[in-house]
């Protein structure tokens, strides 16, 4: 069985400050992917970034960077300059097959 | 290229009644999915469809659910009879392939309220 948790319901950061969303991911299996989709409001999920289990390098895709600690299972989504066009839902999900999601995380970017 | 459509966007049934959603994937996409959305919750697969043939359907309620993808392209999902915690927001999803590493693509979604 695999689990994805997402502790912060909500998070709030000022424009072009730095914030940091929480995930961890359970799972027995060792090969695995990790994914942070995000939702903006009446908008469809588009994916952020996607990370291999396997792989040790933390994936980056321009501000969006994770920090992947394996052992800890802790897969964690850092926005870096947040923008006005961040604000969004934002869900880590894990798959080993099926993509399994956590409950979002809604992150506020105040001007 | 266009992304994954749905329609219709809304719909507003009272409870009993049945309800049909319709998706088109991505073209080329051969995997489909339908997830089920509850307000304050992340997505749930429903079920998983590679070309026509089903992949995984274990989360799909059967005794009033169901799901098809004739010819691999379109697919449509019905709810018979509704009840009301099926309230949600009906997504539906595509990828090239069916790897672990798939992105996937999400359309806009269907909102449906049973009443």
């Amino acid at each position: 069985a695999q689990t994805v948790t997402q502790s912060q319901p909500e998070m709030s950061v000022q424009e072009a400050e730095t914030v940091t969303l929480s995930c961890t991911y359970d799972t027995s299996e060792s090969d695995y992917y990790l994914f942070w989709y995000k939702q903006p409001p009446s908008r469809q999920m588009i994916l952020v970034i996607r990370q291999e289990a396997y792989k040790q390098q933390n994936a980056t895709e321009n501000r969006f960077s994770v920090n992947f600690q394996k052992a800890a299972k802790s897969f964690s989504l850092k926005i870096s300059d947040s923008q006005l066009g961040d604000a969004a839902m934002y869900f880590c999900g894990g798959s080993q097959g099926n993509l399994i999601f956590g409950k979002g995380t809604k992150l506020s970017v105040k001007p | 290229e266009a992304g994954v459509a749905q329609s219709p966007r809304y719909k507003i049934i009272e409870k009993r009644q049945s309800v049909a959603f319709w998706c088109n994937p991505i073209s080329g996409h051969a995997t489909l999915y339908w997830y089920q959305q509850i307000l304050g919750q992340g997505p749930k697969l429903l079920i998983q469809f590679q070309n026509n043939g089903v992949v995984d359907d274990s989360q799909l309620p059967k005794d009033r659910f169901s799901a098809e993808r004739l010819k691999g392209v379109d697919s449509t999902l019905k709810i018979q009879p509704a009840k009301l915690e099926d309230s949600a927001v009906y997504l539906c999803a595509s990828s090239l392939g069916t790897s672990n590493s798939e992105t996937q693509y999400f359309g806009p979604g269907t909102r449906l309220l049973v009443l």
